[in-house]
């Protein structure tokens, strides 16, 4: 596809229960972001790869939070023992440059649920 | 119609009619700025963007404003559509907080009145 494509589109889960979350970045895109979006607030940072080094993951609320980028093009955000203030929808971003300014490209999230 | 910043969180207007959504911006520092329309259920869509050596940009039917004495950007939506019906948020950047970590604001609801 062309665009940033994110599995699975909803995801519930028990409260304690782990979580992976995944994001297929377009084509070529050097940098990707995770957003956080809690329901009637803008998207908040997480975390920030540029190819496969993670460079930026100041946004992580705790140590539960995990993501990675093995090779470089699809990213995985794992949430270990889910907690309901986890609820929220994730977003994932890329762009072409590794250096430099260029809008982000979203995929339309995964939609948590933590009961 | 007008919204003033992020305090009012929606702002409805007729079809046809032009719109503003304003934006406060937090960091002087800040060079680059983004305007996204996300409608329910979707991820952000990317409308326009402006670095911070401009004052103005245009593309279609839009118009971006950015006054860096106060800190203000505002997006203009000109005869408004029903498909502009969203939420509209702006983004900035800056390089004291890391490459290419846009910060949003909270967002305005635009609703188009037929």
């Amino acid at each position: 596809g062309a665009g940033v494509s994110q599995s699975p589109r909803y995801k519930v889960a028990k409260r304690g229960q782990d979580v992976a979350l995944r994001c297929d970045p377009i084509s070529g895109h050097v940098s990707l972001f995770w957003y956080q979006q809690a329901l009637g607030q803008g998207p908040e940072f997480l975390t920030y790869f540029q190819n496969e080094a993670q460079l930026d993951k100041s946004g992580l609320p705790s140590d539960r939070f995990f993501a990675e980028r093995p090779e470089g093009s699809v990213s995985t955000l794992k949430i270990q023992r889910t907690q309901q203030e986890d609820s929220a929808v994730y977003l994932c971003a890329s762009t072409t440059l590794g250096g430099g300014i260029s809008p982000l490209h979203f995929g339309n999230g995964t939609r948590l649920t933590v009961t | 119609g007008e919204s003033v910043g992020l305090h009012l969180p929606t702002l409805s207007v007729q079809e046809g009619d032009n719109s503003i959504i304003n934006c406060a911006y937090s960091n002087s520092a800040s060079d680059y700025f983004i305007w996204y329309k996300q409608e329910s259920g979707k991820g952000p869509q990317f409308i326009i963007d402006i670095r911070s050596n401009m004052d103005k940009r245009q593309g279609q039917r839009v118009t971006v404003l950015l006054n860096k004495t106060v800190k203000h950007l505002s997006l203009q939506i000109a005869a408004t559509q029903p498909g502009d019906s969203a939420v509209y948020f702006c983004a900035e950047h800056n390089l004291i907080q890391g490459a290419q970590k846009l910060v949003f604001g909270q967002g305005t609801r635009l609703t188009i009145n037929p």
